[in-house]
């Protein structure tokens, strides 16, 4: 049984701290890890698809990274700010096409 | 910017009725899912569809459950029988290539009573 994990499950941080969370998953039948951030009474919208060990991506204040070998990826949140808070959704691709969701970490940014 | 629609957004319905779940995929995209959140539990998969035909399933994508794209357009998933623990969000997703990001609806929340 393929599983992804991720802690927290549920995080508070103030506003403009910095945070990480991370993602693990089975190392073999790898294709692409994804994240996704997913706001309350909206859909998941994807925001980074990796595939490579060691790759880092970045989309404005928001990063992360891929370890493939050891089955693990964190999320990094620079300077949160309120629209940050969300579930961010981890998932793990496979070579068959299959994508597995983790349970998500729920984000708090208090002001 | 295009965007994967489903509908209805709510259904209430009495165990043992029939439901049909509506979604309508980015026009381009060629690979459409179903997937469904028990509230406080994980997103899990239920069926992966691809070239007009089921491409996987797991294992909660019994006999009760079908998909269809009877027009080109529309993705259905039908529940033939409801039961209490087929109350969930479901979620209908597509996108072009067969590992890329997927683009998700909304969701269709059921409650069955």
């Amino acid at each position: 049984i393929l599983n992804v994990e991720q802690s927290p499950q549920s995080l508070h941080v103030q506003e403009g701290d910095s945070t990480n969370f991370t993602c693990s998953f089975p190392s073999s039948n790898f294709y692409a890890l994804h994240w996704y951030r997913w706001e309350t009474a909206k859909s998941p919208e994807a925001l980074f698809v990796m595939t490579l060990n060691g790759d880092e991506k970045k989309k404005g204040r928001i990063s992360a990274t891929l370890n493939t070998k050891e089955g693990y990826s964190y999320l990094y949140i620079k300077g949160s700010q309120p629209e940050d808070s969300a579930t961010y959704l981890c998932a793990f691709g496979s070579r068959d096409d299959k994508i597995i969701f983790g349970k998500g970490t729920r984000l708090h940014i208090l002001p | 910017e295009p965007e994967v629609t489903q509908t209805p957004s709510h259904q209430v319905t009495q165990m043992g009725q029939e439901v049909i779940l509506r979604c309508v995929p980015i026009s381009n995209h060629l690979y459409f899912y179903w997937y469904r959140q028990i509230l406080g539990q994980k997103v899990e998969f239920l069926v992966s569809f691809y070239n007009n035909e089921i491409s996987e399933k797991s294992e909660i994508f019994d006999d009760q459950f079908s998909v269809e794209r009877p027009d080109g357009s529309n993705f259905t998933l039908k529940i033939r029988s409801t039961k209490l623990e087929d109350s969930a969000m479901y979620f209908c997703a597509s996108r072009t290539t067969s590992h890329g990001e997927l683009f998700f609806g909304e969701g269709s929340r059921l409650t069955v009573l």
